[in-house]
């Protein structure tokens, strides 16, 4: 069956950089993309980026395309989204998800079909 | 930035339907899919593509778009489908995705 299984949680200073895996399983990893999502506390979901897996290209939100990289590996079926100068308000959790189509473009479209288990990062002095 | 709006909050007793709407401009050219999120566990899909419903999920779960309107309606809500509800879709281009603010769901 299809699984994503994100890294552990993270603490970071203010200023520091982060790195969550998401390792993907059961599915041909190229053909499908994965979005990355967030939830500060108290919050709602944010959509954060998008990856096609099958050539590397990303697509970021507007609010995070200055500090964030998402990149993948097909030899491991792994995604990963790195963010750098982390403020306080970067605390959250943070999810991988898998869009429910086929590769399509525009990048951003499609439905989240399945998700990660959530990764913690909190940022604090 | 293009946005999503969701009540903030839907109450009903068990058995009643609960509706919740999304509303944004690009709705009626871009399709809207529904998540499902407790505390403290992963989002779950419960409607793409406007009115699909994905293996699994009860038929209580329906949607449907009409305009720049998107629905979620929950027939005979149940203690169990209580939670935070999100809609999902993007801009017009296509490349820059939104979730809407979310609406709590109370049954009780």
């Amino acid at each position: 069956q299809v699984r994503l299984v994100q890294s552990g949680a993270e603490e970071r200073k203010p200023g520091a950089s982060v790195t969550v895996s998401c390792k993907t399983s059961g599915y041909s990893f190229t053909f499908y993309f994965i979005h990355w999502v967030r939830q500060a506390p108290g919050q709602g979901l944010e959509w954060m980026a998008v990856i096609n897996p099958s050539d590397g290209r990303a697509t970021y939100s507007q609010k995070f395309q200055d500090r964030l990289t998402v990149t993948a590996d097909t030899s491991t079926s792994t995604v990963f989204l790195a963010m750098s100068t982390l403020r306080p308000d970067d605390t959250g959790v943070y999810f991988c998800a898998k869009v429910g189509g086929i590769v399509v473009e525009p990048p951003a479209i499609g439905s989240l079909d399945s998700w990660g288990q959530g990764t913690q990062v909190t940022v604090s002095s | 930035s293009y946005e999503l709006t969701q009540p903030p909050s839907v109450s009903v007793s068990p058995g009643q339907t609960a509706r919740i709407t999304c509303s944004g401009d690009a709705l009626s050219k871009k399709y809207a899919s529904w998540y499902q999120r407790r505390s403290g566990q992963a989002p779950v899909m419960v409607i793409f593509d406007d009115k699909k419903r994905p293996s699994g999920i009860p038929e209580r779960f329906s949607g449907s778009s009409s305009g720049t309107m998107a629905t979620l309606t929950i027939s005979g809500a149940q203690a169990a489908d209580e939670g935070d509800y999100f809609c999902y879709s993007t801009d017009i281009s296509g490349y820059q995705g939104v979730f809407g603010g979310g609406t709590k769901l109370t049954v009780l």
